[in-house]
Parts: structure tokens; sequence; C-alpha cells
């Protein structure tokens, strides 16, 4: 399965700021995908990184909110803009690999104070 | 669009007991299943997968699943769990045709001494 490189793996911001998230594949891979986990939450698609096009964002969630590149098929990021404490989250990058299902990041922990 | 019912928040259960956890899922067309594990502080981590085929699927740390297209069910099994199970389960899934999958709310298994 693919292996997925996250980082920050944790960070505390204050709010009013901008986190970003990087995310790096070992392999190229059409489709990125960002998710949420919020405290005690399952997990939910932000948006879906495509190279070469705008990402697709999910019902609740704006580009404005939460820019998103794709610069190459193996690297993505995700920014976390103008932050409130709802933003604490756990944010995931995902990729699917053909027979292997969809693999994840570890994760970045986010706390905004 | 798919939707994915876990029936049970908290699973309590004795160490060396068998256990269950319950997914149901909706769709309209033909799916994908997963099972996640995600122990704590920790990313996502692919349990196993259901993609055509033997509808009883095995995959790591022992655990099985059955996919059961008529009960639109996806149960997933051990015969006898370990303390080191103590984790949150996710079933998830995704229509054949689709990009992205959904996740359920998860299921907390508590392993009992």
């Amino acid at each position: 399965s693919a292996v997925i490189s996250q980082k920050p793996s944790r960070d505390i911001c204050q709010r009013g700021t901008s986190l970003t998230i990087q995310c790096q594949v070992d392999s190229q891979v059409t489709m990125m995908f960002w998710y949420r986990q919020q405290p005690g939450q399952s997990l939910t698609l932000i948006a879906t990184a495509n190279q070469g096009s705008e990402a697709t964002y999910e019902s609740g969630f704006v580009i404005d909110k939460f820019p998103i590149s794709r610069p190459n098929l193996t690297f993505s990021t995700l920014t976390v803009s103008n932050m409130s404490p709802e933003d604490s989250s756990i944010y995931l990058c995902s990729v699917d690999r053909e027979g292997y299902g969809y693999t994840f990041g570890s994760g970045t922990r986010l706390t905004v104070v | 669009a798919q939707s994915v019912t876990q029936l049970d928040s908290q699973v309590p259960v004795f160490e060396e007991a068998p256990v269950e956890l319950r997914c149901n899922y909706s769709s309209s067309v033909s799916v994908y299943l997963f099972w996640y594990v995600q122990y704590p502080n920790q990313g996502l981590q692919l349990l196993l997968k259901y993609l055509s085929g033997s509808t009883l699927v095995k995959g790591i740390n022992g655990f099985e699943a059955e996919f059961n297209k008529s009960q639109t069910s996806f149960h997933l099994r051990k015969p006898s769990v370990h303390i080191s199970d103590t984790a949150e389960y996710f079933c998830a899934v995704s229509g054949v045709e689709d990009d992205k999958i959904i996740f359920g709310k998860g299921t907390r298994l508590h392993i009992l001494p």
C-alpha cells in the first residue's frame, strides 16, 4: 500500500491565523482526499484534490476556508484559514491505490486557542 | 449516494471472548466495503476490505468480516480479543464507480480484563 507522510503531526495555533498541512505520497496517485475528524467523531470528507484542476469540495466546506493545492501527482497541501476553536480537529489525507483500498496519513492534530 | 450505520457506539467485551461489531450500509449501486481501526492517538489503519469475490474477508490481527448483500451488512468479527484490540473501529463504504468513501460514526471497543 502507499506510504503517506503528513506534517505537521500536531500544532497549536492562535485564532485568526492559518495553518498549511502537507501530504506526501511515495508514488503517483490521481486523487488525494482530505478528511476532518472532530473530537470523538467520525471522519468527514472535506475535498478531493486532482492534479491540474481545482479541488472538489463537499457540502459545508468552501475553498476560502480550506484552500487546497495539488502541484503534482505525489503532493498536496490543505490550508485551514482564519482559524477558530471550532477548527480544532485531526486532519487526514488519504489516497486510493487500486486493489489496496484507501490509505491514510497519520494525521495532523490541530488545536486552536 | 451511500451511507453507513454502525449500530453500536461502544462495545465492552472481556478479554479472550469473541466480538462482533455491526455495520449496515445503504446504496443503490454496487459497493466496496472497508473496516478501519484507529488506535488511541494514531491514524487509521485498514483492517480488511471487500471488493469482490468471496463474501468472507479475512484481515489483519485475526479479524474477519462477512459481506451479506441481502442484509446489506458487513459485520466485523474476532473469535478471541486481546487487550491490544482496544481501539475505535470504523466501517466505510464506497460505490464501485465512486472516488470517495463514506465512514460510519465508529464503534469503540473496550476490552475488559
